[in-house]
């Protein structure tokens, strides 16, 4: 069935490092892809999305873009601080269910 | 809005006691999800109503555990008699076209049976 898989373990780095979290997806139609994250305590807030081939979704420094071609959608952020210690999951859309298939999730620690 | 309400934000209880989870989705939102999140397992589905309707309940764990939603605004999860490993943070979510926008969810329930 669709799915999307993250890479294993947690993430740790220092301040102002770049990062990046790899997702890739396995579906039978055209799904729209998501990125969401749960700091400590909350519940998951959508982070960015985007729904067709080659569309770029960004949001608070993080960027990800839809790619057909290798069926991934890796995020990304330039320079992290402390406060984007989180958790990280992507999700995708499941065919005309109006239901989405998360992720494990990855653990990003920052340390200052 | 206010978003999707969750209560109670906790709740310790004793093993075989019931316990019941409360959720108000946005408004206007047709469908709705309840989630369990573990350390071990993650976040699991456990059931989603799609326009109040409950369209799959597989991944409710147990008889123990039963979902409702008599209208638009309000859904329960039950759990009962509860047990230690139900600990949980359970998290009730909403959408209304998945595919466009997503879900929004709520705070969650930290639950913790003792």
């Amino acid at each position: 069935g669709d799915s999307v898989t993250q890479m294993e373990g947690p993430v740790t780095l220092s301040e102002e490092a770049f990062l990046t979290i790899n997702c890739t997806y396995t579906a039978t139609g055209y799904p729209s892809l998501f990125w969401y994250v749960q700091y400590p305590g909350e519940g998951l807030q959508l982070l960015l999305k985007a729904t067709k081939a080659d569309d770029k979704g960004s949001n608070k420094g993080f960027e990800a873009t839809y790619r057909k071609e290798t069926t991934s959608f890796h995020l990304e952020k330039g320079s992290v601080q402390v406060s984007d210690s989180a958790v990280y999951f992507c999700a995708l859309s499941v065919g005309g269910n109006n239901r989405l298939a998360f992720g494990k999730g990855n653990q990003v620690v920052v340390i200052p | 809005d206010a978003g999707v309400i969750q209560s109670p934000r906790h709740e310790v209880t004793e093993m075989g006691q019931e316990v019941t989870l409360r959720c108000k989705p946005i408004s206007g939102h047709n469908s709705l999800f309840w989630y369990r999140q573990t350390m071990m397992r993650g976040l699991e589905l456990l059931i989603y109503f799609n326009n109040n309707v409950p369209i799959d309940d597989s991944g409710m764990p147990e008889d123990r555990f039963s979902a409702k939603m008599p209208n638009a605004s309000f859904s329960t999860l039950k759990i009962q008699p509860s047990e230690p490993r139900d600990s949980a943070v359970y998290f009730c979510a909403s959408s209304l076209g998945a595919f466009k926008d997503g879900y929004t969810f709520g705070s969650g329930t930290r639950l913790t049976v003792v």
